[in-house]
């Protein structure tokens, strides 16, 4: 198993500019979540999503939007990019559960926006 | 805003002494993990203690969970240079949404 990808592994942007950030497990997992983590700041849930065609909002949401078509994939979609969104952006996953269990995290991707 | 916070923020230690850090949390919660994230890497899961648990145990790693306190330790027993780490606790919030701390910055010397 390849576990969480994602992809790109860095990123520069021009403030303005769009962009998906793509994440995919392929462990069957029906939890899937974006955090992005800044220094001093730690670990902040942007969205969440329990199960394919079923999405929530975390503590961060504004400026990012998500889908879940498939239980594979959870692409986050930045759509105007701004210099606050510069960041380190993480994709976790994990099997189901009343409440959250073990989270599987991918490698992460190094967003600038200039 | 964030559910759990570890104190200290930072921790430098010998190696082969102990380590402990603590996390305490707002609201009630059903399980609280801890986790580790070497320098530029992704987060690696440690241990999930459930709320209605009071210690566990994994290898050199002891947790023990107060709900009265609403607060959480991780003991590192006989730590290694491997350890250096930055280490998060981790609480649900409303049901499904698990929300991080801020971190402990962990530096073991040899």
């Amino acid at each position: 198993n390849a576990g969480v990808t994602q992809t790109p592994k860095f990123q520069v942007l021009k403030t303005g500019q769009s962009m998906t950030l793509q994440c995919a497990q392929d462990m069957n997992h029906e939890y899937m979540s974006w955090y992005r983590q800044d220094p001093g700041m730690g670990l902040r849930l942007i969205h969440y999503s329990v199960g394919a065609g079923i999405t929530d909002q975390g503590e961060v949401p504004n400026g990012y939007n998500v889908s879940r078509s498939t239980t594979e994939d959870f692409p986050l979609r930045l759509l105007s990019a701004a210099p606050s969104q510069t960041s380190v952006y993480f994709c976790a996953s994990s099997y189901p559960g009343t409440f959250p269990n073990e989270q599987f995290f991918g490698p992460g991707t190094r967003l600038t926006v200039l | 805003s964030q559910q759990g916070e570890e104190d200290p923020q930072a921790l430098s230690i010998q190696e082969g002494e102990n380590a402990t850090m603590n996390c305490s949390y707002k609201t009630s919660i059903n399980n609280l993990q801890w986790y580790r994230q070497n320098s530029g890497r992704g987060l690696v899961h440690l241990i999930l203690i459930r709320s209605n648990e009071r210690e566990k145990h994994s290898g050199r790693l002891r947790v023990t969970l107060d709900t009265s306190k609403k607060s959480s330790s991780l003991l590192i027993t006989a730590s290694r240079a491997a350890d250096t780490a930055s280490y998060f606790c981790a609480t649900n919030q409303a049901g499904t949404a698990l929300i991080f701390g801020k971190g402990t910055t962990l530096s073991v010397s040899s």
